[in-house]
């Protein structure tokens, strides 16, 4: 079974400082890797994925995310916070096994608040 | 290119009533999953249709049900209502022949129950 935990339900930042969102999952096979952004009262928007190759993938808004496989982990980072990113934000796991019919398992989310 | 389109929006509803939930796949997806999203917590994979089958299903009730139509575009069902079942229902379309199965959400339907 697969599950994600997304490490501090909520993150202050000033704008232009350093975002990082910490995610680990847990899979039994390799995983595809998600990360998604939700604005208030909004559905969720692809912010980048990992499905093979280049462990450090570039999303959109200036987010990236490191895959690493020893750490179980696929932390999200923007080096420098705009007060548009102000948001909550979800990890989400998928297995590439045929069987599982990739289904995603979300994290409980993170809500970043950005300070001016 | 049109996303994916849920309706209705929001919805209040009472314990015990039914309700029906709709969702347009983006264009050219074949495959519809939905998830529950109740407050402060993340999505929960509830079911997929495929080929007009449901393919997989998650930890929920048989109270929940779908369909898919020949269009590709779905229905959820929730019969006997509970006060538990109020949350943001989200539909994700995907292409099933893409190789990694990346979904894109619906803006969700808002589901109150009294």
């Amino acid at each position: 079974a697969q599950s994600v935990t997304q490490l501090g339900s909520h993150v202050s930042v000033s704008e232009g400082a350093l975002v990082l969102l910490r995610c680990n999952y847990s899979s039994s096979v390799p995983p595809y890797l998600f990360w998604y952004v939700q604005y208030p009262n909004q559905g969720l928007q692809l912010l980048l994925k990992y499905t093979t190759g280049a462990t450090l993938v570039k999303g959109i808004n200036g987010f990236e995310a490191e895959f690493k496989k020893s750490e179980t982990s696929f932390h999200l980072t923007k080096p420098s916070a705009h007060m548009s990113d102000a948001a909550e934000y979800f990890c989400a796991v998928s297995d590439r096994s045929g069987g599982s019919n990739y289904k995603l398992t979300f994290g409980k989310g993170t809500l970043l608040t950005v300070n001016p | 290119d049109a996303g994916v389109t849920q309706s209705p929006t929001h919805l209040i509803k009472t314990r015990g009533q039914q309700v029906t939930l709709r969702c347009s796949p983006k264009s050219g997806h074949d495959t519809v999953s939905w998830y529950q999203q109740a407050l402060g917590q993340g999505p929960q994979f509830i079911f997929q249709y495929y080929e007009e089958e449901e393919r997989q299903r998650g930890n929920f009730p048989d109270r929940f049900s779908g369909h898919q139509f020949p269009n590709y575009s779905s229905e959820l069902n929730v019969n006997a209502l509970l006060l538990g079942d109020s949350a943001l229902y989200l539909c994700a379309s995907s292409l099933r022949d893409r190789g990694f199965y990346e979904q894109y959400f619906g803006p969700g339907t808002r589901l109150t129950v009294t």
